[in-house]
C-alpha cells in the first residue's frame, strides 16, 4: 500500500491553521497514524487510528479521514511544531508517506 | 519512563554482517510487539521488521527478506536484528520501536529509541 502526502513542503507562520493530506493507494479503513520528526530526533507518535490523539499530544493536533483520504490539522501553529510529518498505514507490513516538511515563513 | 537504547551499529563492508541490539526498560517488554525502522540519510522512514510479543508472528520488508533476522529475548528485555549480506542501500539510522499492541496485525509505533547508524561501504 502506497501513501502519498501533500504538500511535500509547506511554509507557514506561527498561529496559522495548517492541513496536511495523506492519500492511500487502496482503502485502509481508519488504520492510519501520524508522526512528527524534528531534526536529529526520533519520530514521535501524534495520532493513531486516524483520529485518536496520543497521550500527551497537544489538542491543537487533530486527524480525520477514512478509506483512502486522511488529513492532519494543526489548528494554531506553535514554534515547536516546525518539523517533518509522516503518515503511516497500520497493516502488518506498514508503510510511510514520503513526509511533509513544515517550515517557518 | 519507557527507554529504548540501540547499539551495534558501525561501518561494515558490503557482503558482511552486523547484529543490532535494543535494550528496553520502563515497560513490560513481553506484553508488546517490537519493530525495527530505518531512515537513510536525508530520506524518509522505512519499516524493516517486526516481531510479536511471543515471537509467534514475524514480518520483514521485501527489501531485507532473506538477509535480515529479527529476534527477541523477553528474559533480557532485548530486541535484536541480525543483518547479513549487507548492501550499500542498507546504510541508514536504525530505530528500535515499541508497538502499542502485543501482536503485529496493526502496527503503531508509540516509542522510539534514538537509533544506531549502520554504514555499508568499502
Amino acid at each position: 500500500i502506497q501513501l502519498t502526502q501533500s504538500p511535500s513542503s509547506l511554509s507557514a507562520s506561527v498561529g496559522d491553521r495548517v492541513t496536511i493530506t495523506c492519500r492511500a493507494s487502496q482503502g485502509i479503513s481508519s488504520y492510519l497514524a501520524w508522526y512528527q520528526q524534528k531534526p536529529g530526533k526520533a519520530p514521535k507518535l501524534l495520532i493513531y487510528a486516524a483520529s485518536t490523539l496520543q497521550s500527551g499530544v497537544p489538542s491543537r493536533f487533530s486527524g480525520s479521514g477514512s478509506g483512502t483520504d486522511f488529513t492532519l490539522t494543526i489548528s494554531s501553529l506553535q514554534p515547536e511544531d516546525f518539523a517533518t510529518y509522516y503518515c503511516q498505514q497500520l497493516n502488518s507490513y506498514p508503510t510511510f508517506g514520503q513526509g511533509t516538511r513544515l517550515e517557518i515563513k | 519512563e519507557v527507554q529504548l537504547v540501540e547499539s551495534g551499529g558501525g561501518l561494515v563492508q558490503p557482503g558482511r554482517s552486523l547484529r543490532l541490539s535494543c535494550a528496553a526498560s520502563g515497560f513490560t517488554f513481553d506484553d508488546y510487539a517490537m519493530h525495527w525502522v530505518r531512515q537513510a540519510p536525508g530520506k524518509g522512514l522505512e519499516w524493516v521488521s517486526g516481531i510479536s510479543w511471543n515471537s509467534g508472528s514475524i514480518g520483514y520488508a521485501d527489501s531485507v527478506k532473506g538477509r535480515f533476522t529479527i529476534s527477541r529475548d523477553n528474559a533480557k528485555n532485548s530486541l535484536y536484528l541480525q543483518m547479513n549480506s549487507l548492501r550499500a542501500e542498507d546504510t541508514a539510522l536504525y530505530y528500535c520501536a515499541k508497538d502499542i499492541a502485543a501482536d503485529t496485525a496493526m502496527v503503531t509505533f508509540d516509542y522510539w529509541g534514538q537509533g544506531t547508524l549502520v554504514t555499508v561501504s568499502s
